[in-house]
């Protein structure tokens, strides 16, 4: 069975500071990652995906995003946080043998970023 | 593209009363997804369409739910009678198949407040 989990239902970070959003993952084969961000009265729009290859994987806005297998985790970054950050951010994750089935979304992460 | 669209974005009924929610996936797009979104519960998966028929509707609550697709272009997530805890936001996402990596693609939202 394919799982995630988003250990933290809020961070709060300052502004300028380095942010991270921690997901943990759970799949039997290679899985394939995918970070969502929501803001207000908006619906899931997509940051970044991890497939294959580097482990590093930079999206939109600035953030990105390292894959561990190791520890099964493939946490949310960015290098120095905006205001306009804030938003509610959800890891996503698909198993590579489980065809052409839906994305399985953890409960979401409420990032508020304080001026 | 438009991207995914829905309507109507905010319904506001009395309960007992039919809720019809209206999507258009992306053109092209051969998997159609419906969500539901509340404080309580996250982001849960109702149902998805693969080609327009059903695959997964373990997700749909209650009887008091109905999905349809009847073209390509069109899905319906009806709720009769509605009930105040239907209240929620409810996404309509598609995918495309032939995308290794089922990205998926999500709509504005539609706010339901069922009184």
């Amino acid at each position: 069975a394919q799982s995630v989990a988003q250990p933290e239902d809020q961070v709060n970070v300052a502004e300028g500071n380095p942010l991270t959003v921690k997901c943990t993952y759970s799949v039997s084969g290679n899985p394939y990652l995918f970070w969502y961000v929501q803001y207000p009265n908006r619906g899931l729009q997509f940051l970044l995906k991890y497939i294959t290859g580097d482990n590093l994987v930079k999206g939109s806005y600035g953030f990105e995003a390292e894959f561990n297998k190791s520890q099964t985790s493939f946490h949310l970054k960015k290098p120095s946080a905006l205001v306009s950050d804030s938003a509610l951010y959800f890891c996503a994750v698909r198993d590579h043998l489980s065809g052409n089935t839906p994305l399985v979304f953890g409960k979401g992460t409420r990032l508020s970023v304080i001026a | 593209d438009a991207g995914v669209i829905q309507s109507p974005r905010h319904e506001v009924t009395e309960m007992g009363q039919e809720v019809t929610l209206r999507c258009k996936p992306i053109s092209g797009h051969d998997y159609l997804f419906w969500y539901r979104q509340t404080m309580m519960r996250g982001l849960e998966l109702l149902i998805y369409f693969n080609n327009n028929v059903p695959i997964d509707d373990s997700g749909m609550p209650e009887d008091r739910f109905s999905a349809k697709m009847p073209n390509a272009s069109f899905s319906t997530l009806k709720i009769q009678p509605s009930e105040p805890r239907d209240s929620a936001v409810y996404f309509c996402a598609s995918s495309l198949a032939t995308d290794t990596y089922n990205e998926q693609f999500f709509g504005p939202g539609t706010r339901l407040t069922v009184l």
